[in-house]
């Protein structure tokens, strides 16, 4: 699976959007970009997917650049809770694939 | 989202003991399962693939005979930590794969596992 790479970490105000970026310049073309969430001592919790069309949902967005070499997780709204280590994972989705965990970007979200 | 289970969320075991770690998915039927490790401060790793009805796939450096994995039904996992030891002490994570597109996988809450 294609190798991703993040900043280490972040902050932004409570209230604003929280913009992650991921880089991902060797995934191909069958791979999708999986974003996840891990709040301390916590699983980690699915946050969104995409393959190359820019995906919403009720907690984020995922925009995803036109040659697939990287995307940005928006958090339209962050708030205190959303203080986590966000992971940004490039993974095939066959039966077979596997979720391979960097080091992930630490999003600190302030009052 | 779908939800996958864990039980227990901590335990605490005494040297030389085994202890079984449950993972359940509690409202789909999962053919692949994971179970990952997490040491203070680290990323998961991952130690084994969990199939249903066959053999576990181990990761390099990850003692099949030390982490016993079985994976009897659809719903359910077990990861058995044999002969454990203080430096098996960690976060033990396991997740689901849900069918459908992209074949989303789940988390479940974690497993503290102190070996004292």
């Amino acid at each position: 699976d294609a190798k991703t790479t993040q900043p280490t970490s972040m902050d932004c105000a409570e209230g604003r959007a929280a913009n992650l970026p991921c880089n991902h310049s060797t995934i191909s073309g069958n791979e999708y970009v999986y974003w996840y969430r891990q709040i301390h001592s916590q699983g980690p919790q699915y946050i969104i997917h995409g393959l190359k069309n820019n995906e919403t949902n009720e907690m984020a967005s995922l925009i995803i650049t036109e040659d697939r070499k990287s995307s940005t997780l928006i958090l339209p709204h962050a708030t205190l809770r959303d203080t986590a280590v966000y992971y940004c994972i490039v993974s095939h989705s066959g039966a077979n694939s596997k979720l391979t965990f960097g080091k992930g970007i630490t999003l600190s979200v302030r009052p | 989202g779908a939800v996958v289970s864990q039980h227990p969320s901590r335990v605490i075991c005494k040297s030389g003991t085994s202890v079984k770690i449950e993972c359940r998915s509690l409202d789909f039927q999962a053919t692949t399962m994971f179970w990952y490790r997490q040491f203070p401060k680290q990323s998961l790793m991952l130690m084994a693939t969990s199939n249903e009805g066959s053999k576990a796939t181990y990761e390099q450096g990850v003692e099949k005979d030390k982490f016993l994995i079985n994976h009897a039904s659809l719903t359910l996992s077990t990861l058995t930590v044999t002969s454990a030891h203080p430096e098996d002490s960690s976060f033990y994570i396991c997740s689901a794969r849900m069918g459908g597109q992209g074949n989303t996988i789940y988390f479940g809450e974690g497993s503290w596992l102190t070996v004292v």
